[in-house]
Parts: structure tokens; sequence; C-alpha cells
């Protein structure tokens, strides 16, 4: 059983314009969501993060909204550049546990 | 700089001949992980220490073990490795109270 699934297994966006990452979770318990991007031959990368007491976090290009109510985050990266070409991972993490789950992954491709 | 170093970066091994993957970090986090991933699959989570507390999950086959013989190594010993444990596994580090996970750089497995 799947608890954290993303839906798109690849995109691909122009360089300039909006990439747009969604993430959905069944577990109504998870309290914390995290944003990966792994590179080839790299291992996973934190981007960003956020709690479930609040429905949206911004650093920079990279801007994560979370739907509580439809248990859906999505990662926003604007503007999307060549080098964001990679897959990005969310996960999700229960509520007093060390544990995260994660997503298949996507694989975003930014043409230039 | 501080990070999650795994040795070797590649490993071949035969069926059935025991294998041990190596991780090691310089960020003296409390707790540390172990996950397995398969190609286009989520990671997923075999054990992770909190300190020396081992927590194994539950569909963890008994043929992983692990060992952490203190705060900046942790081992995984494969005791006959079958052809579906080839994968790329993953050791990650985080501090305790803190919410982001530190990947290293990955183990791929091949099983011939």
């Amino acid at each position: 059983d799947q608890q954290v699934k993303q839906n798109s297994p690849s995109l691909s966006v122009q360089e300039g314009r909006i990439s747009i990452l969604n993430c959905d979770y069944t577990n109504s318990m998870f309290d914390y969501f995290l944003w990966y991007k792994k590179y080839p031959a790299e291992g996973p990368t934190f981007l960003i993060s956020i709690s479930s007491i609040k429905d949206k976090n911004e650093d920079g290009r990279f801007t994560v909204f979370l739907n509580k109510s439809a248990k859906h985050l999505s990662l926003h990266i604007v503007p999307s550049q060549p080098g964001d070409s990679a897959v990005y991972f969310c996960a999700a993490r229960g509520s007093g546990t060390y544990k995260y789950i994660f997503g298949t992954g996507t694989r975003l491709k930014v043409l230039a | 700089d501080a990070m999650v170093i795994q040795n070797p970066r590649y490993q071949v091994t035969q069926f059935g001949k025991p294998v041990t993957l190596s991780c090691s970090q310089t960020l003296n986090h409390n707790v540390m992980y172990w996950y397995q991933q398969k190609s286009s699959q989520a990671p997923k989570l075999l054990f992770h220490y909190y300190d020396k507390d081992f927590n194994n999950e539950a569909d963890t086959p008994d043929n992983f073990q692990s060992r952490r013989p203190n705060t900046s190594f942790c081992f995984l010993d494969i005791r006959s490795p079958g052809l579906g444990d080839a994968a790329m596994y993953l050791c990650a580090t985080s501090r305790l109270g803190a919410d982001t996970q530190y990947f290293g750089p990955g183990t791929r497995l091949t099983v011939l």
C-alpha cells in the first residue's frame, strides 16, 4: 500500500516557466513533509520542507503548498532552470516518529 | 565539509556470498537510516538507529542485518544476497529533534 504517491513519473518544462510537481498521501497522521532532489549517481539532497501546521513555505525559487483536506502537496519551481533537471521525491513523516515514507519520484526535465 | 560517506560506491557480489556496505558520517547525528531503492521505486526504509537503539521495519527480510559500533559508523550486512537484493542502498542521518535527513551518495549493489 503506497502511502505517498507521485503519480507523474516525468515532467518536461521550458526554461523560465513554472514547474509544478505533485504528491498525494493517504495517512492523515503525517505531520511533516520534505522534498528532495536527486541527480544521477548521487544521494537525494534536501530541498524544502513544510509542517502540517502551515499551508505554504517558500525558499527562493521553490515553494511548497500543503492542502491537508485534500492530502495533497505540490512543489512549485519558478523560474525553472536547466540545472533543476533531476528526480524529485516527496517524503512524509508520521507524527512522533523518525521515519519517512517516500514517493516514487518525478523526473523533471527543463528544456533550454 | 560535514557529510555522509558510503563505501564502496559500487559493489558486485555473487549469489549467496555475504556482503557488507559501510556508512560513516561527520555530522554527529543521533539517528542513522538504511534505505533500499530499486529502479523507479521509492526508497524503502530497512531500519534505523536512534543512537544504539535499533529499529527494524516489520517487512525487512531477516537476510538484512545492521551494526552501529559508534556514532559515526553504520554497516549493512546482507548475509546471503539474492538476485532480488540488487538495488541502490542509501544511508541517511538526522539530528534528534530535527526534521531533515541527510543522505550519502549510495552504494549500488549488483548480485551475479
